[in-house]
């Protein structure tokens, strides 16, 4: 079945922990990015990768690192995870740029104490 | 910045009715998507309108899109109580890699 994966589903961390979000596809795709969802802010990106060793950052880097050294992969890393992290997080997925819908995974909720 | 925004923020109906949320943008665009999502669940495409299209049709859904006024209606017809969900417009603008999303309007379909 094509699909995003992103584990965990649920993470509760304290602050300064550094902790690692990972996201996988199986679709072949070259486009992956990291979204957050907040109340009343709706999804904004944090990074993006448009193929293997590209990212660059979106919206929101602040307090974020990724990395792209497969196809398949595109991890979120929070060196020092503080509370205004706490949020849903989204990792998607699409082929080339332009014109292609992005896939979705089903979200991790992480919470930083 | 946000660049899609929706209208209204929520919605109630009941099943058998139409359901219409709209979304307005700011800059030119070269497609306009709508995606769907189920409290607290990744978001699920639904239709993708390009710039030079004014109509798409799926199933039950139809978007449209006047990009003179910058705005795209989505219509759910014969609403379903499954049909619960919200409901977020995304524009995927000239000179960048990304689709930036609206804030989402909440449909409730009551049985």
């Amino acid at each position: 079945e094509a699909q995003v994966t992103q584990n965990p589903r649920y993470l509760i961390t304290v602050t300064g922990k550094k902790l690692t979000v990972t996201c996988s596809q199986n679709m072949n795709h070259e486009y992956m990015s990291w979204y957050r969802q907040d109340p009343g802010l709706g999804l904004r990106q944090i990074y993006y990768s448009m193929n293997v060793e590209v990212t660059d950052k979106g919206d929101v880097p602040e307090g974020y690192k990724v990395s792209r050294k497969e196809k398949r992969n595109f991890p979120l890393i929070l060196e020092s995870p503080s509370p205004n992290q706490t949020s849903l997080y989204f990792c998607a997925s699409s082929p080339p740029w332009g014109n292609s819908p992005l896939h979705f995974g089903n979200g991790t909720r992480l919470t930083v104490t | 910045s946000q660049q899609g925004e929706e209208d209204p923020q929520a919605l109630s109906i009941q099943e058998g009715e139409n359901a219409t949320m709209n979304c307005s943008y700011k800059t030119s665009i070269n497609n306009l998507q709508w995606y769907r999502q189920n409290s607290g669940r990744g978001l699920v495409h639904l239709i993708l309108i390009r710039s030079n299209e004014r109509e798409k049709h799926s199933g039950r859904l139809r978007v449209t899109l006047d990009t003179s006024k910058k705005s795209s209606s989505l219509l759910i017809t014969a609403s379903r109580a499954a049909d619960t969900a919200s409901y977020f417009c995304a524009t995927d603008t000239d000179n960048t890699d990304k689709l930036i999303f609206g804030t989402g309007t909440r449909l409730q379909v009551f049985p």
